[in-house]
């Protein structure tokens, strides 16, 4: 069975440009969730969707950061415009929602120069 | 609100010694528990849970944790480490009550000695 897949596994960009995260979960995981690890740290969490609704955003950026799960299937991260600050580990997992068990994807590196 | 603290930052340890990751929890209702182990530039790999039942739990890799209701606390071990578990390990909580949202701790990050 295929795991959470997440692309790109790096990304440079300059402060102030557009960037965007793909997660593909597990297959029949209708929970999908967003996590930012900064260095040292643990995830925190971003966005959770139960299939294509967003039942938890509230740690989300709405400012500058913004999430979608068309189909319920894949989900898409983006940043704009990014900061600095940014720079970060962003993870992707989903569950079938028994007990939270969550399986994680390998993250997207993001570097903001 | 759920938290949970991870004492230890960084632990070093010789190979073949016993490990053991210290994990303390807050939770208003009954918790689901869980260790992960992340490798450097990977994402985390799940060790073990705790759902319910028996409060000692075998993982994988030969890791076993102990859940403790009156210490709040989730202690993962290992009797023999090898060198391929030098890594961090992240301590998370969390359960219906929460809404599914896990909550984890900051981390520690395991050295192995040769």
């Amino acid at each position: 069975e295929a795991g959470v897949v997440q692309s790109p596994r790096y990304k440079i960009i300059e402060k102030k440009q557009p960037v965007a995260f793909w997660c593909n979960p597990i297959s029949g995981h209708n929970t999908l969730y967003w996590y930012l690890q900064n260095l040292g740290q643990g995830p925190e969490l971003l966005i959770r969707y139960e299939n294509e609704e967003a039942v938890d955003d509230s740690q989300l950026p709405k400012d500058r950061f913004s999430a979608e799960r068309l189909k319920g299937v894949d989900s898409t991260l983006k940043i704009q415009p990014a900061e600095l600050g940014d720079s970060a580990v962003y993870l992707c997992a989903s569950s079938s929602g028994v007990r939270n068990e969550q399986f994680f994807g390998p993250g997207t590196r993001l570097t903001v120069l | 609100a759920q938290s949970v603290t991870q004492p230890d930052i960084h632990i070093t340890v010789s190979e073949g010694a016993s490990l053991e990751l210290r994990c303390n929890y807050s939770y208003g209702a009954t918790p689901y528990l869980f260790w992960y182990v992340q490798s450097p530039g990977q994402g985390l790999q799940l060790l073990l849970k705790y759902f319910s039942g028996d409060t000692l739990v075998q993982g994988i890799k030969g890791f076993e944790a102990e859940f403790k209701r009156s210490q709040s606390s989730f202690n993962l071990r290992k009797p023999s480490v090898h060198w391929s578990d030098a890594a961090e390990y992240f301590c998370a909580v969390g359960g219906r009550a929460a809404g599914n949202k896990l909550t984890f701790g900051g981390g520690t990050r395991v050295l192995v000695k040769p």
